[in-house]
């Protein structure tokens, strides 16, 4: 299984509203990624977890709030989001870098995320 | 932040032709990557091109790397309308614990005419 699932594929919600993305990978990977892509962008990276716990933050607001439960599933929980959160968010899964190998991350197709 | 930054943002060419992408980046290097993105969907990793490696090949595309201009470029060779996408490159900044952080070009939104 070389794929990584995420759930749900589109998602609106109202700015007071809770809700959560999911990701899942069976690739055995102990790294995995949340990167934000807004329309006509590159993505950026926003969480980085490695053996289950969080390394990277990068100056994430804290309405987004990563959760990585085990090492094949990763969550995404909103609250009190804004409109400019609108945009596609990305999953990616990737081994961790041995002195040879390299890290070619696996994308999942994203949630798309519509903020009212 | 970007790190890397493609040109021409947008390609249109006729269907056998090849597309040539290129990019541009600032800091040093452990490797760089190219993926490729449908419209709206995930990316697809497409090749990586190690620090000490000047030129790549996989099926029909062509990646040539220098390190001393801090430029790279992805050539697809007899192109179809299927390679219609856009094209980003990436660089590799290792992480503490070995996870990588990937620096995303601008990317090349790519058209093939039929």
């Amino acid at each position: 299984d070389t794929e990584v699932t995420q759930t749900p594929k589109h998602l609106v919600m109202g700015m007071t509203n809770k809700k959560s993305l999911k990701c899942e990978q069976h690739m055995g990977h102990r790294a995995m990624y949340w990167y934000k892509q807004k329309a006509k962008k590159p993505p950026e990276l926003m969480f980085v977890y490695s053996y289950e716990k969080l390394s990277i933050n990068e100056s994430v607001p804290s309405r987004f709030s990563p959760e990585c439960p085990n090492s094949s599933l990763l969550n995404l929980h909103l609250h009190a989001l804004q409109p400019e959160d609108s945009a596609l968010y990305l999953c990616a899964s990737s081994h961790l870098k041995t002195r040879s190998s390299y890290n070619e991350q696996f994308f999942g197709p994203g949630t798309r995320l519509t903020v009212l | 932040s970007q790190q890397g930054e493609e040109d021409p943002q947008a390609l249109s060419i006729q269907e056998g032709e090849n597309a040539t992408m290129n990019c541009s980046y600032k800091t040093s290097i452990n490797n760089l990557q190219w993926y490729r993105q449908n419209s709206g969907r995930g990316l697809v990793h497409l090749i990586l091109i190690r620090s000490n490696e000047r030129e790549k090949h996989s099926g029909r595309l062509r990646v040539t790397l220098d390190t001393s201009k801090k430029s790279s470029s992805l050539l697809i060779t007899a192109s179809r309308a299927a390679d219609t996408a856009s094209y980003f490159c990436a660089t590799d900044h290792s992480l503490q614990g070995g996870s990588a952080k990937l620096v995303f070009g601008k990317g090349t939104k790519l058209t093939v005419n039929p």
